[in-house]
């Protein structure tokens, strides 16, 4: 089946850390996104890509980074800079370069600091 | 950026009625979505209505878009249980080159 898979699904950060959320698409997209949810707030866009070995940042980049090396996997490192991680984190992909188009989105990890 | 913002921000209803939630945001738009959110999980395309249509259809679903308003809302009609979740708008700026999320309703439909 077609799709896109996050992993893991709940991930948990100590202080200092650096985490790697993954995030694999086979629809063959363009275009992918991580997005940020917190409780009572809409989504908020970290970083974007359009294509491989290139992306840009989104409205909260800072303490986060992302590389996009094929055009299957768009990982998003959480970083110690990064001093409040805990949030739903969402991946999303589209078929287009040009966003504004329909999202597909994976299922989602629950980050957690202990 | 800007974000839209939905109203109301929860609402609950009995199974087999309608559902109407709305949607406003800031600046001039390309087009508007909508999608559906099950607690803890992704979001899922319902529909997209573009600036230059006034309404759009999809099942149970209707979207109207008034964009001298800037206002969308959302119609489920002959509401079920499994209706229940949180529904976002999602606005594509003229120019910008992403999506911007509403803060969303959440939405209970009691059998």
């Amino acid at each position: 089946d077609g799709g896109i898979t996050q992993s893991p699904k709940y991930l948990f950060r100590k202080e200092g850390q650096n985490v790697t959320l993954s995030c694999e698409q086979n629809l063959n997209h363009d275009a992918m996104y991580w997005y940020r949810q917190d409780p009572g707030q809409g989504l908020r866009l970290i970083y974007y890509s359009q294509i491989v070995n290139d992306f840009q940042k989104g409205d909260i980049a800072e303490g986060y980074s992302v590389s996009r090396e094929k055009k299957e996997s768009f990982p998003l490192t959480v970083t110690s800079a990064q001093k409040n991680p805990t949030a739903f984190y969402l991946c999303a992909s589209t078929t287009t370069e040009r966003t504004g188009e329909k999202l597909f989105f994976g299922s989602g990890t629950q980050l957690s600091v202990l | 950026s800007q974000q839209g913002e939905e109203d109301p921000q929860a609402l609950s209803i009995q199974e087999g009625e309608n559902a109407t939630m709305n949607c406003s945001y800031k600046t001039s738009i390309n087009n508007l979505q909508w999608y559906r959110q099950n607690s803890g999980r992704g979001l899922v395309h319902l529909i997209l209505i573009r600036s230059n249509e006034r309404e759009k259809h999809s099942g149970r679903l209707r979207v109207t878009l008034d964009t001298s308003k800037k206002s969308s809302s959302l119609l489920i009609t002959a509401s079920r249980a499994a209706d229940t979740a949180s529904y976002f708008c999602a606005t594509e700026e003229s120019g910008a080159n992403n999506l911007f999320f509403g803060t969303g309703t959440r939405l209970t439909v009691i059998p």
